[in-house]
């Protein structure tokens, strides 16, 4: 099947620096979504990209959409202890339904005060 | 708003046994969604419904079936209880506008 390949899956950061996860298809993309999960949690919609090369910025979140649609990072300046959970990317496969989404495996992060 | 509700939000199987997880939305959407989450693997499509009697299996439908009588419940039933089914389950409902999914709380299901 269609796969969306994510990392790293896992990153520790001291608090104030950065952070970034990349999501990879093999396969172009319609669109891409980002969720966040915390801890114990569920995830929740953070955004959706459409367009070739789109960025979008949420306070100190970079979102970014590849020139090619196969890729797409997310971004995080000077991260703090709330930004602590898992991040997912979620895309649809062009000539798939649009109505499913396949996820990455996710990357936890980790926020050291 | 409730938004998506899932109960139950823990249950403990026997192997061989049944249940049904039942999701509820009350926000009129038409896309409906259950996903199995397993530690480290990401969320993984088990069945979806575009619509009350609208049904498709996703990524991971062996062992479980579905039903969508009307827009607000999508029930997912486990048949035969596995170890393999261990895992949290989570029911999404999708906005037709933004294509937002809204996660239910999930179910923590253990089979022993």
């Amino acid at each position: 099947g269609q796969q969306v390949m994510q990392i790293p899956q896992y990153q520790h950061v001291q608090e104030g620096e950065d952070f970034t996860t990349y999501c990879n298809s093999s396969t172009t993309l319609s669109n891409i979504q980002w969720y966040k999960q915390r801890p114990g949690g569920h995830p929740v919609f953070l955004i959706q990209l459409v367009k070739s090369g789109e960025v979008k910025k949420q306070k100190r979140l970079t979102f970014q959409f590849g020139e090619a649609k196969k890729n797409s990072s997310l971004h995080i300046t000077a991260t703090q202890t709330t930004d602590v959970g898992t991040y997912f990317c979620a895309g649809t496969h062009s000539g798939a339904g649009s109505y499913q989404l396949t996820f990455g495996k996710g990357t936890k992060l980790s926020v050291i005060p | 708003n409730a938004g998506v509700t899932q109960t139950p939000k823990f249950r403990i199987l026997k192997i061989g046994q049944s249940m049904t997880l039942q999701c509820t939305q009350d926000m009129n959407h038409n896309y409906m969604y259950w996903y199995r989450q397993d530690p480290g693997m990401g969320l993984k499509l088990i069945y979806y419904s575009v619509g009350a009697g609208i049904t498709d299996k996703g990524e991971v439908p062996n062992g479980y079936n579905v039903s969508r009588s009307t827009t607000e419940d999508f029930p997912l039933r486990l048949e035969l209880a596995a170890p393999s089914q261990t895992s949290v389950y989570f029911c999404a409902s999708r906005a037709l506008g933004t294509g937002e999914l809204f996660f239910g709380e999930g179910s923590r299901l253990t089979v022993l």
